[in-house]
């Protein structure tokens, strides 16, 4: 059965502190991992991520994937309060149209000041 | 920018009552697509369409129908609720291409008593 695990399920930190969020997959036909934020309501893109290695970088977000252990970690340096949010990892199949995604249950981060 | 608008926001229903969802989109994206968001479930996939006429069943279709008449619009139907349908539903559309972004709607809480 295809799944994605996320951990630490829940995490609080201070301000400026910097965050690892873990994602492993196990996901036949992978294709991609992907990266979203949901703050109190819709789910926001980060990143996408198909290659080994290859760092996606925005601001002080960037997220890695690694494919021979199935992971991806996504990483938040000088986090501030809007930071705050559910992050959520997704593993994309190759399933023809449907862009099926296979989601976590998310790492919900509260950043204090 | 309107992105993908959802209506309504919040609604209760009685067992065996049925209500549409709405879900309009305005950057003429092909696939469109209704998720349910449960509490320890993550994001499931209900149904799908890849363009005007064209709708398919995702992961937990039963219960609820779909129709794609129009490239903007995709209201999701619930038939007959049940209270296994309280959730919260996130529409969300998709642009051409391998991008693995979703543009998600702000969500619609359901209730059903």
């Amino acid at each position: 059965e295809d799944k994605v695990v996320q951990s630490p399920l829940s995490l609080v930190v201070h301000e400026g502190d910097t965050v690892t969020l873990n994602c492993s997959y196990e996901v036949t036909n992978f294709r991609s991992l992907l990266w979203y934020k949901q703050e109190k309501k819709a789910p926001t893109f980060l990143f996408m991520l198909t290659s080994s290695g290859i760092e996606k970088k925005s601001g002080r977000l960037s997220s890695i994937l690694d494919k021979k252990e199935l992971f991806s970690i996504l990483n938040i340096t000088a986090t501030q309060t809007g930071d705050s949010a559910v992050y959520l990892c997704a593993g994309g199949l190759n399933a023809g149209n449907n862009r099926k995604l296979i989601w976590g249950l998310g790492t919900s981060l509260a950043v204090n000041p | 920018n309107a992105g993908v608008t959802q209506t309504p926001k919040f609604q209760v229903l009685k067992t065996g009552q049925s209500m549409t969802l709405q879900c309009a989109q305005d950057m003429n994206h092909e696939y469109m697509s209704w998720y349910r968001q449960d509490p320890g479930m993550g994001l499931r996939l209900i149904h799908y369409s890849v363009g005007a006429g064209i709708t398919d069943q995702g992961e937990v279709p039963n219960g609820y129908n779909v129709s794609r008449s129009t490239t903007e619009d995709f209201p999701l139907r619930l038939l007959s609720a049940a209270p296994s349908q309280t959730s919260v539903y996130f529409c969300a559309s998709s642009p051409p291409g391998d991008t693995g972004e979703l543009f998600f709607g702000e969500g619609s809480r359901l209730t059903v008593l």
